[in-house]
């Protein structure tokens, strides 16, 4: 799976629009984008996933630039359960076994 | 969504002694599950990925024999830290993807180990 950039940390209000980056330069035109994240001393869980088009749920937003190196996922109003450690990942939709290979993520924290 | 459950959700246990670990779909059929490991202040680590009614393919690195894992039905996958040392210790994370839908995968709240 294609390697993904993130920034080690961000910081946001609480209430603010929260916009964490990933950059994918070498991803490749089968390569689903997904993002998780994953709050203290539990599992991940999953936030959103995209190809091509901005994507859109009750979590978030997720825009993927037009060459598809890069994406951003969209927080609309952060809350301090938003903290978080998240994940962009990249995953080849012809992959058979499905798996997930985490890098070390954006440690998201919200300040009340 | 989907849900994936664990149990127990933490665990003690004395060096030498063996540690099962569960790792269920509640509301869907999962054909493939995978185990993660996390240690402290780090990223999760895939172990194996686990298949429904064949053996579980590892990753580098990690022993077959000392970590065995059993899918034996559609919604059940079982990790075994066998002989289990200190070292051992960890957050282990299991995963099922929901074939349902697209491409997505869901995660279990996770069983902390600790092997004194």
């Amino acid at each position: 799976d294609a390697k993904t950039t993130q920034p080690n940390s961000m910081e946001s209000n609480e209430e603010e629009p929260v916009h964490l980056p990933c950059n994918h330069s070498t991803i490749s035109g089968t390569d689903y984008i997904h993002w998780y994240r994953q709050l203290p001393s539990q599992g991940p869980e999953y936030v959103i996933h995209g190809l091509t088009s901005n994507v859109n749920n009750r979590m978030a937003s997720l825009a993927i630039a037009e060459d598809r190196k890069s994406s951003t996922l969209i927080l609309h109003r952060a809350t301090l359960r938003d903290a978080a450690v998240y994940y962009c990942i990249l995953r080849d939709l012809g992959g058979s076994q499905g798996n997930l290979i985490f890098g070390k993520g954006t440690k998201l924290s919200v300040k009340p | 969504g989907a849900v994936v459950s664990q149990h127990p959700s933490r665990v003690i246990c004395k060096s030498g002694t063996s540690v099962k670990i569960e790792c269920r779909s509640l509301d869907f059929q999962a054909t493939t599950m995978f185990w993660y490991r996390q240690f402290p202040k780090q990223s999760l680590m895939l172990m194996a990925t686990s298949n429904e009614g064949s053996k579980a393919t590892y990753e580098q690195g990690v022993e077959k024999d000392k970590f065995l894992i059993n899918h034996a039905s559609l919604t059940l996958s079982t990790l075994t830290v066998t002989s289990a040392h200190p070292e051992d210790s960890s957050f282990y994370i299991c995963s099922a993807r929901d074939p349902s839908v697209t491409d997505t995968q869901y995660f279990g709240p996770g069983t902390r180990l600790t092997v004194l």
